[in-house]
């Protein structure tokens, strides 16, 4: 089975500050691995998304994320901050041939002025 | 551009009765899934589909049943509602399962008195 753990519920960084949201996954097979946010009272939009190819992989609003098998990691980072970042954010993951896609509980970020 | 629709947005159902749950899609996608999102677990599969007239189990489909008769719409229903089904419902459809992006509706509050 696959999981995906996420370490922090709440995280808060000052606006300008680098962001880092911190994702492991367990998979028995190569994962397929996912980033998406969530803003309040709205449905989830992806972020980014790694399947196969290059390790480093950028998605929108200026935020990458890079996959470290070794560490079983898809750390999702930010240089600088912007109020507008402040949103629920979730890492997934999933597989070739699978029809079941498994979500971390989520970290809150915050960004305070 | 409506994207992925749910109705309703709101709902209030005392212990024991029924109520359905629609989802439509207007992108012409194949799958399609019903999600339950709870405070510190994410999101948790509940059924999908990957085609017209034909449904799946996912994580947690007990208590919930599915019906895709067009391409288009997913329900998703509750025939003896519980305080545990207490919840947000995401809908989300894709193009070609999880490779793909899942496009999400923007939720629907059910509470189970």
């Amino acid at each position: 089975a696959q999981s995906v753990t996420q370490l922090g519920s709440h995280v808060s960084v000052s606006e300008g500050a680098l962001v880092l949201l911190r994702c492991n996954y367990s998979s028995s097979v190569p994962p397929y691995l996912f980033w998406y946010v969530q803003y309040p009272n709205q449905g989830l939009q992806l972020l980014l998304k790694y399947t196969t190819g290059a390790t480093l992989v950028k998605g929108i609003n200026g935020f990458e994320a890079e996959f470290k098998k070794s560490e079983t990691s898809f750390h999702l980072t930010k240089p600088s901050a912007h109020m507008s970042d402040a949103a629920e954010y979730f890492c997934a993951v999933s597989s070739p041939n699978n029809n079941d896609m498994r979500f971390g509980a989520g970290t809150r970020l915050t960004v305070k002025p | 551009n409506a994207g992925v629709t749910q109705t309703p947005k709101f709902r209030v159902l005392k212990t024991g009765q029924s109520m359905t749950l629609l989802c439509a899609q207007d992108m012409n996608h194949e799958y399609m899934y019903w999600y339950r999102q709870d405070p510190g677990m994410g999101l948790r599969l509940i059924h999908y589909s990957v085609g017209e007239g034909t449904t799946a189990k996912g994580e947690v489909p007990d208590g919930y049943n599915v019906s895709r008769l067009k391409k288009q719409n997913f329900l998703l229903g509750l025939e003896s509602a519980a305080p545990s089904q207490t919840s947000v419902y995401f809908c989300a459809s894709s193009l070609e399962g999880y490779l793909r992006e899942l496009f999400f509706g923007e939720g629907s509050r059910l509470t189970v008195l």
